[in-house]
Parts: structure tokens; C-alpha cells; sequence
């Protein structure tokens, strides 16, 4: 049971596309929503994170999305440069929760 | 800058082998996680630790066990390893959350585990 859904599961874009990573999730409790980057031979990084009470944060050329009534939020990155291939993970947790449920990832090719 | 290490980057074990994996943190952090990592399933936690000497299951704790003697290190133990075992390990660091602000967790790079 994946309490947080993600997709693609992979994703090639052109450099200065824009990539779109979607996720889901169940549990109405969550209230805290990172997203993390993986390099190859690296653990994930936290790349960007949105709380419920703001539609849209944004950071250079990530930004993030979020509808609480659809229990949705995205990734976006802009103008998407070759450095950006990685792999995404979104991620939910509770309001003092200790603990960050993943979504299973998304992997990006961003081509020159 | 913050660290989070790991003892091993790849380690091949044979099936019914007890498996040791090291992780150290030096950030002072009270909480430490290990997590599996596999295609299209993402992260998964396995055991969480909150304080020294405590532990708490995560969503997939079968067949593995953890040890946090100090605060700066978590073991996690594969008491007879399977073929099914095989996977990215990850560790991972963080302050202990106490209200509803936001947090980080730092990882390490992962130890490739190959059982045969």
C-alpha cells in the first residue's frame, strides 16, 4: 500500500523544457511535502518543501504546486538544464511527525 | 558541513550470512533512519531510531533488526540474509521534529548489498 504515488516513472525532456513530476497521496494527516534529488552514486538530497497552507513555492527553477482539495502537489522545473537528470523522490509527513513517506521516484534525462 | 556516512559503498554476502551495515552521523542529530531503495518502489523505511537505545518499526522491518548504542551511530543487522535483501541501503539523519515546522533529512551515499 503506497501511501504517496508518483509520476512518470521516468521522464526525458530537451534542455530548456519543462519537466513535471506529479504525485498523490492518501492520508489527510500529511502536512509537510519535500522533494529530494538523487545524483548517481549519491543520497537524496532535500531539493524543495511546501506546507498545505500555500498553493505554490517556488526556488529558482523548481517550483512547486499544490492542491490540498485534490490531495495532489508537482514538481516543476524549468527551463530544465542537463545538470537536472537525476532521479525525484516527493515525500509527505505528519504535522510533528518524524517520519517522510517517499513516493517511488522519478527518473529524469534532460538532453542537450 | 553535515555527514552522514556509511561503512560500506558495496557488499556481496552470501544467503544465510548475518550482515552488519554501519552508519555514522556527526551533526548531533537524534533521529537516524535506514531505508531500502528499489526500481519504482522508492524509499522505504525499514526501523527508525529517535534516541539512543530506542527503535521503532517502519513499513518494512521483516528480517532486519537494528542496534543504536550511541547517538552518532545505527547498525542495521540482516540476521540471515536472503536473496530478496538485495537492494540500495540507505542511512539517514535528523533533528527530532517537536512541532509542525518543517524538517530535513540528510543521507548517506547508500551501501549496494548483492546477495547470492
Amino acid at each position: 500500500q503506497q501511501q504517496v504515488k508518483q509520476s512518470p516513472q521516468s521522464l526525458i525532456v530537451q534542455k530548456g523544457g519543462i519537466s513535471i513530476i506529479n504525485c498523490a497521496y492518501e492520508n489527510t494527516a500529511f502536512d509537510y511535502f519535500p522533494w529530494y534529488q538523487q545524483f548517481p552514486g549519491k543520497g537524496p538530497a532535500l531539493l524543495i518543501a511546501i506546507r498545505p497552507d500555500v498553493s505554490e513555492k517556488k526556488e529558482g527553477r523548481f517550483t512547486i504546486s499544490f492542491n490540498k482539495s485534490a490531495k495532489q502537489f508537482s514538481l516543476h522545473i524549468m527551463d530544465s538544464q542537463p545538470g537536472d537528470s537525476a532521479t525525484y523522490f516527493c515525500a509527505a509527513s505528519r504535522a510533528a511527525g518524524n517520519k517522510l513517506t517517499f513516493g517511488g521516484g522519478t527518473r529524469v534525462l534532460v538532453k542537450p | 558541513d553535515v555527514k552522514v556516512t556509511q561503512s560500506s559503498r558495496y557488499l556481496v554476502k552470501r544467503t544465510g550470512e548475518k550482515v552488519f551495515l554501519e552508519c555514522v552521523q556527526d551533526m548531533d542529530h537524534e533521529n537516524m533512519f535506514w531505508y531500502r531503495q528499489d526500481p519504482g518502489l522508492g524509499l522505504r523505511l525499514i526501523y527508525f531510531s529517535y534516541d539512543v537505545k530506542m527503535k521503532e518499526k517502519g513499513d518494512i522491518p521483516e528480517g532486519y533488526s537494528v542496534s543504536r548504542e550511541k547517538k552518532e551511530r545505527f547498525s542495521l543487522i540482516l540476521e540471515s540474509a536472503s536473496t530478496n535483501q538485495t537492494s540500495m541501503y540507505l542511512c539517514a539523519s535528523s533533528l527530532r521534529k517537536r512541532d509542525s515546522s518543517t524538517y530535513e533529512q540528510y543521507f548517506g551515499p547508500g551501501t549496494r548489498l548483492t546477495v547470492t
